[in-house]
């Protein structure tokens, strides 16, 4: 049973358009979530996140926001650039209880951006 | 250096076989963590040490593995009598103490295991 889904396996912009990654979690424990931004044949680098008391996180291009009621979080890159063509994943965690340890990651989704 | 360290970047191997990953954090962190990545999936939890001690071993998918670390350094990740289902790329992550509960992970490149 996948606890967090990204539905949309890829995902195409033009560039200076806004880039949307969409993301949804069905265990209500979970209480903080991350995105999670790879490039081929690299690791996954920490992008960023949002604890469950926020419904928005922005860090320059980039906005997280948090829709509790829904079990839904979304990634807003504005405005996209070729350069953050990767596997975007996104994650989730509870931060109490014994496994505060372990991220529950989506399968990812592969965002294009054309010049 | 200065990053997550993993060695082999790519192992081929005959089913049946045992092959050992390594992992060499970054300096300093003293949790340490082992996901692997199995084709089309997203990244799944196998373990977690804070220094040497491993508190949850249970995402280890069976007795065929094993992981230790030595040192509160380098950790390695043993596997067994290597089954095709295996085949995967095995990441590595390092973070703070205080990282743990942000989830920040500092993830090397990955050991990419192919079991023929």
């Amino acid at each position: 049973d996948q606890q967090v889904k990204q539905n949309s396996p890829s995902l195409s912009v033009q560039e200076g358009r806004i880039s949307i990654l969409n993301c949804d979690y069905t265990n209500s424990m979970f209480d903080y979530f991350l995105w999670y931004k790879k490039y081929p044949a690299e690791g996954p680098t920490f992008l960023i996140s949002i604890s469950s008391i926020k419904d928005k996180n922005e860090d320059g291009r980039f906005t997280v926001f948090l829709n509790k009621s829904a079990k839904h979080l979304s990634l807003h890159i504005v405005p996209s650039q070729p350069g953050d063509s990767a596997v975007y994943f996104c994650a989730a965690k509870g931060r109490s209880g014994g496994s505060n340890y372990k991220l529950t990651f989506g399968k990812g989704t592969l965002l294009t951006v054309n010049p | 250096g200065a990053g997550v360290s993993q060695s082999p970047s790519n192992k081929v191997t005959e089913k049946g076989k045992d092959v050992e990953l390594r992992c060499d954090p970054i300096s300093g962190h003293t949790a340490l963590y082992w996901y692997r990545q199995s084709l089309g999936q997203g990244l799944e939890f196998l373990i977690y040490f804070q220094g040497n001690s491993a508190p949850d071993k249970s995402g280890l998918p069976s007795d065929r593995f094993s992981a230790e670390r030595t040192g509160g350094s380098v950790s390695t990740l043993t596997i067994q009598r290597t089954q095709q289902e295996d085949s995967a790329v095995y990441l590595c992550a390092s973070s703070l103490l205080r990282q743990v509960d942000t989830g920040e992970l500092f993830f090397g490149e990955g050991s990419r295991l192919t079991v023929l």
